[in-house]
């Protein structure tokens, strides 16, 4: 079946530490999205890319990085930069072709904790 | 700039009463307006979606929203809740203008029916 696949589920680190969260698709979609959602906060969007080799910051993108060299994979890295890592992490993806309407596809999320 | 409010952490409701959950919104030009769900530690599930038409949506398990421009709100009802509509629900909006695809998110409501 198609879908987004996220992993791992949940992730522990130490303080100080890189960590690289994965996000593949098979929806053969152009567009995808990294959101952080913390409790009472909604969702905030990290990063995004509408085609290979090309993403853009969203609104906290400070202390993340990410890359696209395929259609299929937006990984997304948290740095030591990152002052407050610790949260559920979303990837989205967009149904080509109506990009225009926004209607993202999610996966499960990865939960980051920084211990 | 593009914002979106749910007034209401939590919205009670019993089991085979109506439900509503608030959503109001500010853009510039045309808004998509869209509802989620999410059940804990999972991602985020489509459920229905105003592009364009008819103010009435109807999306999945039963749910509905109501478009009203006067307003700038997009409520979200279902006739009969369900015990298994305990979940967050997040309203979403976007420009018409914003070709970038990115979503704006509510900060989500935490819906609970009791039997």
């Amino acid at each position: 079946d198609g879908g987004i696949t996220q992993s791992p589920k949940y992730l522990f680190r130490k303080e100080g530490q890189n960590v690289t969260l994965s996000c593949e698709q098979n929806l053969n979609h152009d567009a995808m999205y990294w959101y952080r959602q913390d409790p009472g906060q909604g969702l905030r969007l990290i990063y995004y890319s509408q085609i290979v080799n090309d993403f853009q910051k969203g609104d906290i993108a400070e202390g993340y990085s990410v890359s696209r060299e395929k259609k299929e994979s937006f990984p997304l890295t948290v740095t030591s930069a990152q002052k407050n890592p610790t949260a559920f992490y979303l990837c989205a993806s967009s149904v080509p072709g109506q990009v225009n309407t926004g209607e993202l596809f999610f996966g499960e999320g990865s939960r980051l904790t920084v211990l | 700039a593009q914002s979106v409010a749910q007034p209401e952490d939590q919205v009670n409701v019993a089991e085979g009463n109506p439900l509503t959950v608030k959503c109001t919104y500010s853009v510039s030009g045309n808004p998509y307006l869209f509802w989620y769900v999410q059940y804990p530690n999972r991602g985020l599930q489509f459920l229905l979606k105003y592009i364009t038409g008819d103010n009435l949506v109807k999306g999945s398990y039963g749910f509905e929203a109501e478009f009203n421009k006067s307003q700038t709100s997009f409520h979200l009802k279902k006739p009969s809740a369900l015990v298994s509509d305990s979940a967050l629900y997040f309203c979403a909006v976007r420009s018409f203008y914003n070709q970038g695809g990115k979503l704006i998110f509510g900060q989500g409501t935490e819906l609970s029916v009791k039997p």
